[in-house]
């Protein structure tokens, strides 16, 4: 069964450095959306991206948060200059469809820990 | 936004059904009701989802009221993996999912 990969499984930075978390979607899906969980906290919508481009995204996602798809197949996540405050699960995930179904295929998740 | 409702925490006994119950008052004519899981920090999961009949897969079966205000997710017989943490969302048009805090099942041996 296809499904969402997304590497690293665990990244280390420090404060200020920048990381990048990557995600692969099911080949033939069209939306795909970044996630956080912070320790204990609920799942957080950060952005969804639609044809290239973001079509929403949440007072989280600041000017040190960039999506991309470089490639076609990759759809990265990208923050400048990490905080502590940016700790937590990343998690990636798609939909296959524009219309109908609304059922999101997860990733495992990155866990991002900034020291 | 459809906003749902639901308890915290529930037990269930291995090998019994587990029952979980969601509220959605303010669900529109139009807005599904769907289920995930997330089995300790895991990627969600998706379970199942419906709009106004009960809907049954392989997983879990799902029982709409009626009215479409509430609804009960039904794993029939809970086994140890099924220790999760089990949100209801309706979703929005725009597909985003907003997250409560769900329920955490635990299923005692």
């Amino acid at each position: 069964e296809p499904e969402v990969t997304q590497t690293p499984s665990h990244q280390v930075t420090q404060m200020g450095q920048e990381v990048i978390l990557r995600c692969v979607p099911i080949s033939n899906h069209l939306y795909f959306y970044w996630y956080r969980q912070i320790l204990g906290q609920k799942v957080e919508f950060l952005v969804s991206f639609y044809n290239n481009e973001i079509s929403e995204k949440s007072e989280i996602f600041d000017d040190q948060f960039s999506v991309e798809r470089p490639d076609g197949s990759n759809f990265t996540l990208k923050i400048r200059s990490t905080k502590l405050e940016d700790s937590a699960m990343y998690f990636c995930a798609s939909i296959p469809f524009l219309a109908g179904d609304y059922e999101q295929y997860f990733g495992p998740g990155t866990r991002l820990t900034v020291t | 936004d459809a906003k749902t409702t639901q308890p915290p925490s529930m037990d269930c006994a291995e090998g019994r059904a587990a029952n979980l119950p969601c509220n959605h008052s303010t669900i529109s004519g139009n807005e599904y009701v769907y289920w995930y899981r997330q089995i300790h920090s895991q990627g969600p999961q998706y379970i199942i989802h419906g709009l106004k009949n009960n809907e049954t897969n392989e997983m879990a079966s799902l029982i709409i009221t009626e009215d479409r205000k509430s609804s009960t997710l039904i794993l029939p017989h809970a086994t140890l993996r099924d220790t999760a943490v089990y949100y209801c969302i309706v979703p929005r048009i725009d597909r985003k999912l907003i997250w409560g805090l769900g329920t955490s099942l635990a299923v005692n041996p």
